[in-house]
């Protein structure tokens, strides 16, 4: 098992700029999240899906999109980037529901220029 | 928000020292999940206490939980260099506080 694996692992993007943030994890887990952790400071929940098809915002969704058309992939869309969205990006997964050991991908270095 | 907010924000031990960081929340959960994040990594789960439980134990670790104070703790007996990290608590709806960076001297 790969895991949760996320692409690319380092990005730099221009004001105005769109780019779309890669999750996957093969271990059929029906729960995915996104997180954005600023430098010191803990994980901010952005979106999460509780199965293919649903999707539902977290504590800080503006400024992204998400998708869930299969139960493998989870991919997060920054539509206008900002500065303000440079960030480590982590996606998350587990069996279930948030209630159960969330496994996390590496993370995406985002910085916007 | 039932985030977890995390004492201290920083914790310096020699190895071989017992460390012990707390975690404090807002409302009633179901369930309290404490996660280490080694430098520039992804979060690790490390153990799930759930609200009927007191205490747990993994190996060298040691959660308590305590609903009545809205309080848990972890502790990590015999501290190695190995446990330098952010240590994070989590309650049911994943929201995370800062975390207690603790770093352990050779």
């Amino acid at each position: 098992n790969a895991g949760v694996t996320q692409t690319p692992k380092f990005q730099v993007l221009k004001t105005g700029q769109s780019m779309t943030l890669q999750c996957a994890q093969d271990m059929n887990h029906e729960y995915m999240s996104w997180y954005r952790q600023d430098p010191g400071m803990g994980l901010r929940l952005i979106h999460y899906s509780v199965g293919a098809g649903i999707t539902d915002q977290g504590e800080v969704p503006n400024g992204y999109n998400v998708s869930r058309s299969t139960t493998e992939d989870f991919p997060l869309r920054l539509l206008s980037a900002a500065p303000s969205q440079t960030s480590v990006y982590f996606c998350a997964s587990s069996y279930g529901t948030s209630w159960n050991e969330q496994f996390f991908g590496p993370g995406t270095r985002l910085t916007v220029l | 928000s039932q985030q977890g907010e995390e004492d201290p924000q920083a914790l310096s031990i020699q190895e071989g020292e017992n460390a012990t960081m707390n975690c404090s929340y807002k409302t009633s959960i179901n369930n309290l999940q404490w996660y280490r994040q080694n430098s520039g990594r992804g979060l690790v789960h490390l153990i799930l206490i759930r609200s009927n439980e007191r205490e747990k134990h993994s190996g060298r670790l040691r959660v308590t939980l305590d609903t009545s104070k809205k309080s848990s703790s972890l502790l990590i007996t015999a501290s190695r260099a190995a446990d330098t990290a952010s240590y994070f608590c989590a309650t049911d709806d994943m929201r995370f506080g800062a975390g207690t960076r603790l770093t352990v001297k050779p």
